[in-house]
């Protein structure tokens, strides 16, 4: 079956200009997750969506950033006013449900944003 | 102190070496834990969940112990193709199941 995907899975935009990440998950998988990795670096959590819940924002790390989903289908992430630091992979993961042992992350390919 | 944190490494074994790699976490109330392996410019993928009663997936292990809040991976008979970051992932279910990564412990395995 499909997993998740992620487009575009290469973005360059210049300095503060706004880009767009869009993640569609598996479906049926309640839970998604956004996470920043720069080069040679760890994950690092930016947002989690959980069915109806309120989103876990907590990794968000600036008012730049934003991220929506709806209901449990495609998620946008939101970069205004894009900086050099922003450069990264964006990963996208879903998972069938959010909490006990089966929360097994399914991760999209990414999308390698550049800012120049 | 980081919630997860692992040796990054990196590790650099012979093929054949058993090597074992370890993870500490700081919330004593997480509750489900996972090995993820990464290999290069590619996304995490999972490894093994790990049980509180150990398990083992081929030359892979994967222990818990609670007591001292780690877990950790071991590889037997180590292949080129274990060449890769594994990234150790704590859950905390009062965290209403959001995962928690390790930065990853690079392993290279040499002819």
């Amino acid at each position: 079956g499909a997993g998740v995907s992620q487009s575009p899975s290469n973005k360059v935009t210049e300095k503060g200009k706004d880009v767009e990440l869009r993640c569609d998950p598996i479906s049926g998988h309640t839970a998604l997750y956004w996470y920043r990795q720069r080069l040679g670096q760890g994950l690092e959590f930016l947002i989690y969506f959980q069915g109806n819940s309120a989103p876990d924002k907590s990794g968000l790390p600036s008012d730049r950033f934003s991220a929506e989903r709806t209901g449990e289908s495609v998620s946008t992430l939101t970069i205004q006013r894009t900086q050099q630091e922003d450069s990264a992979v964006y990963l996208c993961a879903s998972s069938l449900v959010g909490t006990g042992v089966n929360n097994e992350q399914f991760f999209g390919p990414g999308t390698r944003l550049t800012v120049l | 102190r980081k919630e997860v944190e692992q040796d990054p490494g990196p590790f650099n074994v012979p093929e054949g070496a058993t090597v074992a790699f370890n993870c500490t976490y700081s919330n004593s109330a997480s509750q489900s834990f996972f090995w993820y392996r990464q290999d290069c410019r590619k996304e995490p993928k999972l490894l093994m969940s790990v049980y509180s009663s150990g398990n083992e997936d081929g030359r892979f292990t994967a222990q818990l112990n609670r007591a001292s809040q780690y877990i950790s991976l071991l590889i037997r008979d180590s292949k080129l193709s274990d060449s890769a970051t594994y990234l150790c992932v704590v859950n905390i279910l009062t965290n209403a199941g959001k995962s928690t990564f390790g930065d990853g412990t690079t392993l290279t395995v040499k002819p």
